[in-house]
């Protein structure tokens, strides 16, 4: 595609359920990060996806978020029985390569757990 | 571990030029990055140092000192729309990867 794609733009959800967000990145870029940014803080790295290698997880903030890249492209952040805390913008970027390229990020999620 | 440094917030004025620090500490080096995000929008790519010296792009320089752990992202004629935060990113290599990391973003103000 022309950018990378996140959907949905905005997620409402309640205490406790179970939401996926998903990042199409941009074709033929093999790397993928997932970032969250907190309203008016810097963004936070999550996890990051580079061709067939294991994930770089070091950055989910506990096992109630996952995420997976299927078939080198699409990926879904999953966080599970949401809290409040988790409210903030999910941010997904792709780059090219692994090295000194930049990422190009897509517009973001927000998410609002009440 | 990684460590990146930003001011957090700054003021210039309109037609000024403006420096923007950032000071890092990371598991390996791979290049440093320079992002612009408005608010409420996705950060948009500015520029990439990987080798020291001066890159300059328009009205917008970044510099790197790699042997300092440092960088500084220059913008001339300063212009409102230029009102944004600034984020200093750095690839690392950290084990065998190399992931993007971010520092927590300088927010410049242009005032008329």
């Amino acid at each position: 595609g022309a950018g990378v794609s996140q959907s949905p733009s905005n997620k409402v959800t309640e205490k406790g359920k179970d939401v996926e967000l998903r990042c199409d990145p941009i074709s033929g870029h093999t790397a993928l990060y997932w970032y969250r940014q907190s309203l008016g803080q810097g963004l936070e790295f999550l996890i990051y996806f580079q061709g067939n290698s294991a994930p770089d997880k070091s950055g989910l903030p506990s096992d109630r978020f996952s995420a997976e890249r299927t078939g080198g492209s699409v990926s879904t952040l999953t966080i599970q029985r949401t809290q409040q805390e988790d409210s903030a913008v999910y941010l997904c970027a792709s780059s090219l390569g692994a090295m000194n390229t930049e990422a190009f990020f897509g517009q973001g999620t927000r998410l609002t757990v009440v | 571990g990684q460590n990146i440094d930003q001011p957090t917030e700054m003021t210039a004025t309109e037609g000024a030029i403006v420096q923007i620090n950032c000071t890092y500490q990371t598991s390996g080096f791979n290049g440093l990055f320079w992002y612009q995000q408005h608010a409420g929008e996705a950060p948009t790519f500015l520029s990439y140092n990987v080798l020291d010296g001066l890159e300059e792009k328009g009205r917008f320089s970044s510099f790197l000192s790699r042997s300092k752990g440092y960088s500084y992202l220059l913008l001339k004629e300063l212009q409102m729309k230029d009102s944004a935060s600034y984020l200093c990113a750095v690839r690392g290599n950290g084990g065998a990867t190399n992931k993007l990391i971010f520092g927590t973003g300088t927010l410049l103000a242009v005032q008329p």
